[in-house]
């Protein structure tokens, strides 16, 4: 079955603890993208990568990594998170970056930063 | 500056009845615009899209109409289901200037079909 898997699906951590929200897709897609998702905001992009090793900033960027070495994974990274983080994040795969291509999206990650 | 904006942050209809949802947008360099569904506790899937060529796009009871020259979109839902409560997204594709695309979604409508 065709998917984007995002974990974990919840999660609650402490101001400045490192950590990594991991996505992975079988598709062999070669755009994949972060989103987070906040009341009245949206959908808005984090970070996107074209293909391994390629990746660049999205439209909030500030306070997070991404890393792209391997086609299937794309890991989001926070590396000192604060309560503005606290949001809902989906990853999101294309075949291509292309406007007609749809995205997939994983189900999400509820991030709490306290 | 939002750029794709969706005015309404919920709407009902009756089951049986049209369901239209609206997105306007201010840049016309957007090239490709599509609907996204999303359920409670699941990422959004795709709906159906349209490119900035053409003026309507109809896939079974959805339909897309775009109006470039008022920089409007609407998706149809006939006839509408309980089934289609959710939250519709419309996002517009830009290119940039290093080549790739990216989305830009508005902030959701809540629609509600009532049985």
């Amino acid at each position: 079955e065709a998917q984007v898997t995002q974990n974990p699906r919840y999660l609650i951590t402490v101001t400045g603890k490192k950590l990594t929200v991991t996505c992975s897709q079988n598709m062999n897609h070669e755009y994949m993208s972060w989103y987070r998702q906040d009341p009245g905001l949206g959908l808005r992009q984090i970070y996107y990568s074209m293909n391994v090793e390629v990746t660049d900033k999205g439209d909030v960027p500030e306070g997070y990594k991404v890393s792209r070495k391997e086609k299937r994974n794309f890991p989001l990274i926070l590396e000192s998170p604060s309560p503005n983080q606290t949001s809902l994040y989906f990853c999101a795969s294309s075949l291509s970056p292309a406007g007609t291509s749809e995205a997939f999206f994983g189900q999400g990650t509820r991030l709490t930063v306290v | 500056d939002q750029q794709v904006k969706q005015n309404s942050p919920s709407l009902s209809v009756q089951e049986g009845r049209i369901s239209i949802l609206n997105c306007d947008y201010t840049n016309s360099m957007f090239d490709y615009f599509l609907w996204y569904k999303k359920y409670p506790a699941e990422g959004p899937t795709f709906l159906i899209s349209i490119s900035s060529i053409k003026d309507k796009n109809e896939d079974g009871r959805f339909t897309v109409f775009l109006n470039k020259s008022a920089k409007h979109l609407s998706l149809h839902i006939v006839p509408s289901q309980p089934g289609d409560s959710a939250v519709y997204f419309c996002a517009a594709s830009l290119i940039l200037t290093s080549g790739t695309y990216k989305y830009i979604f508005g902030t959701g409508t809540r629609l509600k079909v009532l049985a």
